[in-house]
């Protein structure tokens, strides 16, 4: 089945400061989903961006479907923005693949 | 707030036992999918209907059964229970089951003792 890759793992940084997250994936896909899981373990729909590029408020996301990998952009980081973020792809079946996230914290 | 309901939201119980998690989708969505989250596994599908019909199955144990109802809402049945079935189960809503978007419920958390 379809892979999915996050990167980096883990990232801290001070609140104000500006990110970018990656998703990799093996095979074509028919969609992908940004998702925040916030500390209470929801799970919170950011894009549905199967392909090229969207943005709301601070954050914003590119996918490149033919070089198979996807970015998370997150401006002017605030203290509510920590959280795990996954990405999500579907490649045919009908299910989602998560990635296994990337833990974000941002500090006052 | 995503329009998907989960019920119960905290389920502590024994090994051995049985129980039923519920979920209702959106307004308008066709189609319930079943997640379970663990430490160790992470995010894994389970199980997905489309109005009323099973569609398609992932990693969902003989010990696990689902259905959806007439009215749309889905049922997840988990029964002799084992301390790794502690996890968080959500359940997802979209329009159709191919490409569309998938809006997650709040959860509902087992712990097994």
């Amino acid at each position: 089945g379809i892979q999915v890759e996050q990167s980096p793992p883990d990232l801290i940084l001070q609140e104000g400061a500006n990110s970018t997250l990656r998703c990799n994936f093996s095979d074509s896909v028919n969609n992908l989903q940004w998702f925040h899981q916030n500390p209470w373990g929801q799970l919170i729909n950011l894009f549905y961006i199967p392909s090229g590029t969207k943005q709301n408020g601070r954050l914003s996301a590119t996918t490149v479907a033919t070089e198979r990998y996807s970015l998370l952009y997150i401006s002017s980081s605030q203290t509510t923005d920590s959280g795990v973020y996954f990405c999500a792809v579907m490649s045919g079946a009908q299910k989602l693949v998560f990635g296994q996230g990337t833990r974000l914290t941002i500090n006052p | 707030d995503s329009g998907v309901t989960q019920t119960p939201k905290h389920l502590i119980t024994a090994t051995g036992q049985r129980v039923t998690l519920r979920c209702s989708p959106r307004s308008g969505d066709l189609s319930v999918y079943w997640y379970q989250q663990s430490l160790d596994q992470g995010l894994q599908f389970l199980i997905q209907y489309y109005n009323g019909e099973e569609r398609a199955k992932g990693n969902i144990l003989e010990r696990f059964s689902a259905q959806q109802f007439p009215d749309l809402h889905s049922e997840l049945n988990l029964s002799s229970l084992e301390l790794g079935d502690s996890a968080l189960y959500f359940c997802a809503s979209s329009v159709d089951g191919v490409a569309y978007e998938q809006y997650f419920g709040p959860g509902t958390r087992l712990t097994v003792t």
